[in-house]
């Protein structure tokens, strides 16, 4: 299907265990993103990335980690999964370039992770 | 850095009143704002994109302004429905930052009364 995918939709684990959040968009825009939306915090940047390769950190990246090895695929890794990194985690990707300035970013549904 | 707040933070009306939802930022270099639109446990949609250089864009029942001098920005929903209880979420493009990124208010939820 044409779009931006995430997986999985809901996932739970236990504090200490690694968990990878899976994103992948099949426009082959240049720039993709990870925010975490909390109540009372609003949506917040994780990582971003401008291009296979390219990676940087957002507001909140500590506790994370990112790759961006093909275009399409943005996954997002948990190292060692802490209870305050649960929340509700969305994919976005855009267009590269001044001209994205008249375009939108394109949001996936959102991962649910619980951490116990 | 960029704050971008939104009030009110929740807001419920009778069907068929006409409404505004507020968004103010507190660094006018932007390239765009944004208005988008976020439905339960779903991801973010965009409604609106207002450039710069721009005063106000229209989508149907929806339109937007753009203050940039003032760090404002107003969606103004004509005739609600049941169908627009949402949150609706603004969002800044900082002109300074290099990278496109965008800076989210907090979201005013709505809720639109039969």
């Amino acid at each position: 299907d044409a779009g931006i995918t995430q997986s999985p939709r809901y996932k739970i684990t236990e504090t200490g265990r690694q968990v990878t959040l899976m994103c992948h968009q099949t426009w082959s825009h240049s720039y993709m993103f990870w925010y975490r939306q909390d109540l009372g915090h609003g949506l917040r940047l994780i990582y971003y990335s401008a291009a296979a390769d390219i990676t940087d950190k957002g507001e909140v990246p500590d506790g994370y980690v990112v790759s961006r090895s093909k275009t399409e695929n943005f996954p997002l890794t948990l190292e060692s999964a802490t209870r305050s990194q649960t929340s509700v985690y969305f994919c976005a990707s855009r267009f590269s370039g001044r001209a994205s300035v008249r375009d939108t970013q394109y949001f996936g549904p959102g991962t649910r992770l619980t951490v116990l | 850095k960029q704050e971008v707040t939104q009030i009110p933070a929740a807001l419920s009306v009778p069907e068929g009143e006409n409404l505004v939802l507020n968004c103010s930022f507190t660094d006018s270099a932007i390239y765009n704002l944004q208005w988008f639109r976020q439905d339960p446990g779903k991801g973010l949609t965009s409604l609106l994109l207002i450039q710069s250089s721009q005063r106000e864009q229209t989508s149907g029942r929806l339109n937007a302004s753009l203050d940039k001098s003032s760090g404002r920005s107003t969606l103004y929903i004509a005739a609600s429905q049941p169908g627009d209880s949402a949150t609706y979420l603004c969002a800044v493009m900082d002109s300074g930052a290099g990278s496109y990124q965008l800076t989210f208010g907090k979201g005013t939820k709505l809720s639109v009364i039969p």
